[in-house]
């Protein structure tokens, strides 16, 4: 069966960085888009970046861009997302999903159709 | 930057039918995709492709398009359906990711 399942958020300082990972199961990681979504505290859902199936394609949302690194190991069935210069704002849960959310050039469309259980990153003093 | 716009509450008794709307002006080009976030759950996807049902999801789920809004409605609601649904979709150049903002489903 298809597993996400994400490390590495924590407590950091403002100005701070991280580094989360998600580990991929269950399917072949290396055919697959990969994003970054998040959820800040009682808020709704916020979309971060995407990884297209061979790294040849990423974007970023306008919060993030110049901050946040988004790669992939498919040798290792891994997403990764690098966060730099952290803000009080990026404080939130952050999911991986899987799956072409209708951006893709010649993608199924297929929408996020699997996602992880998330990890909380909190950006504090 | 593009906006996808839902009402923030919609409530309904069991048994009835549910509606949900999401605006955008891109939405004439760009598919739309529903998800279902039940609290302390990630979310789940109940409609790709504006009309498309994953395997697994209830037949009284059901998405539809027209012009700049697409409706998710769900047919003969149960409790269970209570829950926060978002719309998604991509802006006009087809390469940023948008959600909506949410609408609570309560159910009465």
């Amino acid at each position: 069966q298809v597993q996400l399942v994400e490390s590495g958020g924590g407590l950091v300082k403002p100005g701070g960085s991280l580094r989360l990972s998600c580990a991929a199961s269950g399917f072949t990681f290396s055919d697959y888009y990969m994003s970054w979504i998040r959820q800040a505290p009682g808020k709704g859902l916020e979309w971060v970046s995407y990884i297209s199936s061979s790294s040849s394609y990423t974007n970023y949302a306008d919060s993030v861009k110049g901050r946040f690194t988004i790669s992939r190991d498919n040798a290792k069935n891994s997403l990764y997302l690098q966060m730099n210069s952290l803000r009080a704002e990026d404080t939130a849960v952050y999911y991986c999903a899987r799956g072409d959310p209708g951006i893709a050039v010649a993608g199924d469309a297929k929408g996020f159709d699997y996602w992880g259980q998330g990890t909380l990153v909190t950006v504090s003093s | 930057s593009y906006e996808l716009t839902q009402p923030p509450s919609v409530s309904v008794s069991p048994g009835q039918t549910a509606r949900i709307t999401c605006s955008g002006d891109a939405l004439p080009k760009q598919y739309a995709y529903w998800y279902q976030q039940k609290p302390g759950q990630a979310p789940v996807l109940v409609i790709y492709k504006d009309s498309e049902r994953p395997s697994g999801i209830p037949e009284r789920f059901s998405g539809s398009s027209s012009g700049t809004t697409v409706t998710l409605t769900i047919s003969g609601v149960q409790a269970e359906d209570e829950a926060d649904y978002y719309c998604q979709s991509a802006d006009s150049s087809g390469t940023h990711v948008v959600f909506g903002g949410g609408t609570k489903l309560t159910v009465l």
